[in-house]
């Protein structure tokens, strides 16, 4: 079955410092993984998403993250960290056997200081 | 565009005491979910609706039911509420294989 890791619950960055967000997958087969963001009180939007195609995946408001097979990893990167960036971050994988189904990391808390 | 839409924002319930959550999404859709989400726990999928007219249960499905009323509405029913049913409820639709969930912005329920 396929799951996925997130490596810390909380992480604090100052502004304009690196964003590295840590997400490690388990997969028997090529998985599809997926970066989400949850601003308070509201529902997940997609910020980027890896279907095998380029390993290197740019998503929106400047996030990227690279698929590492040799890793299982998917780690979300920001060079420059801003204020508005403050929330929560999920990885899903996708769940082979119909249906689109994701599974969810228990998700990273970011914290942006001035 | 609405997108994914639940009703209600937010809810009180009693122990025992049932309520129907709703979902519906104006994208034609095929695929539609429900997840609950704890602190600590990351979204836990309930059930979900692959397609109009079938239903299948995912991970946390005891004390739910749930109904693809047609292709664009998919409930959610608590039928005796209990107090580890608090959390937030989520619905989610997606398209096409391997596209992503699109989700609504949750039903906070308190069960006392």
């Amino acid at each position: 079955a396929q799951s996925v890791t997130q490596l810390g619950s909380h992480v604090s960055v100052s502004e304009g410092a690196l964003v590295l967000l840590r997400c490690n997958y388990s997969s028997s087969v090529p998985p599809y993984l997926f970066w989400y963001v949850q601003y308070p009180n509201q529902g997940l939007q997609l910020l980027l998403k890896y279907t095998s195609a380029a390993t290197l995946v740019k998503g929106i408001n400047g996030f990227e993250a690279e698929f590492k097979k040799s890793e299982t990893s998917f780690h979300l990167t920001k060079p420059s960290a801003h204020m508005s960036d403050a929330a929560e971050y999920f990885c899903a994988v996708m769940v082979t056997g119909g249906g689109n189904k994701l599974t969810f990391g228990t998700g990273t808390q970011l914290k942006v200081e001035l | 565009n609405a997108g994914v839409t639940q009703t209600p924002k937010f809810q009180v319930l009693k122990t025992g005491q049932s309520m129907t959550l709703q979902c519906a999404q104006d994208m034609n859709h095929n695929s539609m979910y429900w997840y609950r989400q704890d602190p600590g726990m990351g979204l836990r999928l309930i059930y979900y609706s692959a397609s109009e007219g079938t239903t299948d249960k995912g991970e946390v499905p005891n004390g739910y039911n749930v109904s693809r009323l047609n292709k664009r509405e998919f409930s959610l029913r608590l039928e005796s509420a209990a107090p580890s049913q608090t959390s937030v409820y989520f619905c989610a639709s997606s398209g096409q294989y391997n596209s992503p969930l699109h989700f609504g912005n949750g039903t906070r329920l308190t069960v006392t």
